[in-house]
C-alpha cells in the first residue's frame, strides 16, 4: 500500500538555521509527493509538489525538496528559517489509483523556530 | 485563500445529534475530498466525490455520509455524533487529473460534548 513516513514529529531549531523535515515513501509506482503547511488554526496550504518533471522542486517561502528515488525520499528544506516558518509541515503522497488521486498523509511534523 | 469555502467554521453539538457540513469547491472544480483532522488519528481520507458520484471511500464511519450536488457543492453529514468525533473536518477540491493540485478550505472545527 501506498503511504508515506515523516521522521520526527517534533523539529526545533534556531532562526537562521537549516531546515530539514524528512519524508519517506512507499509506493508500488512512481508516485507524485507534495508538501502541505498548515500554520495554527488554518487549513492546509501547498509548499510544493513532485510529478516526475525535474527531481528538486522548488516551492513557496523558500522551501524546496528533492526526490530521491533510490532512497525512495522527498525530504524538505530551508536554508534560512524564519520565526514566521512555524508550523506544521505534512508529506503527502497521490496516485492515481485507480479512479481516485486522493492523497494519503503523514503523520506530520512540528517546526518549532527559536529566536 | 485556496478558493474551497467551508461552513460552519465552528460547530458544537451535544452526543447523539446530527450536523452537516458544507464545502464549496473551486470553480470550475469537480473533484471534493473529505477529510478528518484529529490529534489521535492524523488526517484521514474519508470520501471523494466527482461530478455528483462517488469516486472513492477511505476511512469513513457508516455513521457518516456526504453528498457532492448538481452545482458542485457537497455535504457531509455526521449522526449519531459521539465525542471521538471532535475534529476538524476538511473539504478539499480539484481537477481530477494525476499530479495535479489538490486545494483545501480553512476546515470545520466540530466539538461534540
Amino acid at each position: 500500500a501506498q503511504s508515506v513516513t515523516q521522521l520526527g514529529s517534533h523539529v526545533s531549531v534556531s532562526e537562521g538555521a537549516l531546515v530539514l523535515l524528512r519524508c519517506n515513501y512507499s509506493s508500488s509506482v512512481p508516485p507524485y509527493l507534495f508538501w502541505y503547511v498548515q500554520y495554527p488554526n488554518q487549513g492546509l496550504q501547498l509548499l510544493l509538489k513532485y510529478t516526475s518533471a525535474a527531481t528538486l522542486v522548488k516551492g513557496i517561502n523558500g522551501f524546496e525538496a528533492e526526490f530521491k528515488k533510490s532512497e525512495t525520499s522527498f525530504h524538505l528544506t530551508k536554508p534560512s528559517a524564519h520565526m514566521s516558518d512555524a508550523a506544521e509541515y505534512f508529506c503527502a503522497v497521490s496516485g492515481p489509483w485507480g479512479a481516485t488521486n486522493k492523497l494519503i498523509f503523514g503523520t506530520g511534523t512540528l517546526l518549532a523556530v527559536q529566536p | 485563500d485556496s478558493g474551497v469555502t467551508q461552513t460552519p467554521k465552528h460547530l458544537i453539538t451535544a452526543t447523539g445529534q446530527r450536523v452537516t457540513l458544507r464545502c464549496s469547491p473551486r470553480s470550475g472544480d469537480l473533484s471534493v475530498y473529505w477529510y478528518q483532522q484529529s490529534l489521535d488519528q492524523g488526517l484521514q481520507f474519508l470520501i471523494q466525490y466527482y461530478n455528483g458520484e462517488e469516486r472513492a471511500k477511505g476511512n469513513i464511519l457508516e455513521r457518516f455520509s456526504a453528498q457532492q450536488f448538481p452545482d458542485l457543492h457537497s455535504e457531509l453529514n455526521l449522526s449519531s455524533l459521539e465525542l471521538g468525533d471532535s475534529a476538524l473536518y476538511f473539504c478539499a477540491s480539484s481537477v481530477e487529473s494525476a499530479g495535479n493540485t489538490i486545494y483545501f478550505g480553512e476546515g470545520s472545527w466540530l466539538t461534540v460534548v
